[in-house]
């Protein structure tokens, strides 16, 4: 099935510090990707829409100016938490929708656990 | 906020016995979809059911789907000790590219 990879796996920066996230299709082009947050047992939450070639559209209550993400190119979405707080520690997930016609599952990344000291 | 909420939060079975897992939603839905999170991992999708089907099977795994309730159910028949995960249902609104809202979760232990 298709893979989608996530680097780094796990993170540790100070407070006040930029942490890029990359979430890469290895095997298929994806023009949408997304970018959940789960905070430990909880659910995931759906923070944006990365579109390739155009601006994310960012869900309600999310800052997009602290989550800048840029869609380069068919296989690679970046997430860059901006001036990281210690509130910002959580795990990071991307998923990509699988190709064909009809509706479809998603296939996620293997998430990335950011710790904000 | 989430779409989905889901019962129990938590089950604890064994081995053999089967788990089943009820998660609820609020707004209207093209499609109801299930997932599994092992510790600390992504997530893997096991099934998709579309918002015209009542009941789908997937080896061990049985989702019934009630739109009149807006409920689903999953049921793992024959539990395995690998089974051990979280379990998300995710509703989605179109069949186009998948903006999924995403339950509370049902974390199931299964024991040798």
């Amino acid at each position: 099935g298709a893979v989608v990879s996530q680097h780094p796996s796990r993170v540790i920066c100070k407070s006040g510090t930029s942490v890029k996230i990359e979430c890469r299709s290895l095997d298929f082009q994806a023009t949408t990707m997304f970018w959940y947050r789960q905070f430990p047992k909880q659910s995931l939450m759906l923070m944006a829409t990365s579109n390739e070639g155009s601006k994310a559209t960012y869900e309600q209550g999310v800052e997009k100016d602290k989550f800048l993400i840029n869609h380069a190119s068919l296989t690679l979405s970046t997430l860059t938490v901006t001036s990281a707080h210690p509130e910002d520690s959580s795990f990071y997930i991307c998923s990509a929708p699988g190709a064909g016609q009809g509706p479809k599952g998603q296939f996620f990344g293997p998430g990335t656990r950011l710790t904000v000291l | 906020s989430q779409q989905g909420e889901e019962d129990p939060q938590a089950l604890s079975i064994q081995e053999g016995e089967n788990a089943t897992m009820n998660c609820s939603y609020k707004t209207s839905i093209n499609n109801l979809q299930w997932y599994r999170q092992n510790s600390g991992r992504g997530l893997v999708h096991l099934i998709l059911i579309r918002s015209n089907e009542r009941e789908k099977h997937s080896g061990r795994l049985r989702v019934t789907l009630d739109t009149s309730k807006k409920s689903s159910s999953l049921l793992i028949t024959a539990s395995r000790a690998a089974d051990t995960a979280s379990y998300f249902c995710a509703t989605a609104k179109t069949d186009s590219w998948g903006k999924l809202q995403f339950g509370a979760g049902t974390q199931v232990v299964v024991t040798p």
